[in-house]
């Protein structure tokens, strides 16, 4: 079945303490993205890449990494987590931006 | 730039009444338009797509949505509301050579028995 995995998809942890969400795709797609969704605010974009070893800065980029080793991988690091970085974090995928995206199923992260 | 506006975060129909989700954007060149579904706890869903090939495009479970350059519009409608609706949805641009769509803030649809 052609998706977009991510994991976990619940996540609870301490202020400071490094993660790392991953997201996997089966689809060959190349480009990628993350995006957060907070009440109110709809889904902005962190980071997004549009193949291996190329990541670009999205709206919200702060406190956030990215890497895309594989074509399949695009994993989202917090180095830090801060409790205003709790959300629900959605990956997406695409072989061709102009026809839409695949979305995962989310991680919503909760800071404490 | 672009930039999407919904007009109404929660939307409140009855079941079998007309269902309108309001979606105007901003666009320096002709566009690319999405809806997208959210349902409780799941990812985004694409419902349809505007690419320029028609001004009327259809999605799936019966929802549709008109390009409407005069207006820089693209509301999302379905005949007949139907519980299984109950939704979040978002609307999103993709214009100017960017690969990455610019997301609405997103409508709730209600649907009452």
């Amino acid at each position: 079945e052609a998706q977009v995995t991510q994991n976990p998809r619940y996540l609870i942890t301490v202020t400071g303490k490094k993660l790392t969400v991953t997201c996997s795709q089966n689809m060959n797609h190349e480009y990628m993205s993350w995006y957060r969704q907070d009440p109110g605010l709809g889904l902005r974009q962190i980071y997004y890449s549009m193949n291996v070893e190329v990541t670009d800065k999205g709206d919200v980029p702060e406190g956030y990494k990215v890497s895309r080793k594989e074509k399949r991988n695009f994993p989202l690091i917090l180095e830090s987590p801060s409790p205003n970085q709790t959300s629900l974090y959605f990956c997406a995928s695409s072989r061709d931006p102009d026809y839409g995206y695949t979305f995962g199923s989310g991680t919503r992260l909760t800071v404490v | 730039a672009q930039s999407v506006t919904q007009l109404g975060s929660h939307v409140s129909v009855s079941e079998g009444a007309l269902v309108l989700l309001r979606c105007n954007y901003s666009s320096s060149v002709p566009p690319y338009l999405f809806w997208y579904v959210q349902y409780p706890n799941q990812g985004l869903q694409l419902l349809l797509k505007y690419t320029s090939a028609a001004t009327l495009v259809k999605g799936i479970n019966g929802f549709e949505a008109e390009f409407k350059k005069s207006e820089t519009s693209f509301h999302l409608t379905k005949p007949s509301a139907h519980m299984s609706d109950a939704a979040e949805y978002f609307c999103a641009v993709l214009s100017g050579g960017s690969y990455i769509p610019t997301f609405g803030r997103g409508t709730s649809l209600i649907v009452h028995p």
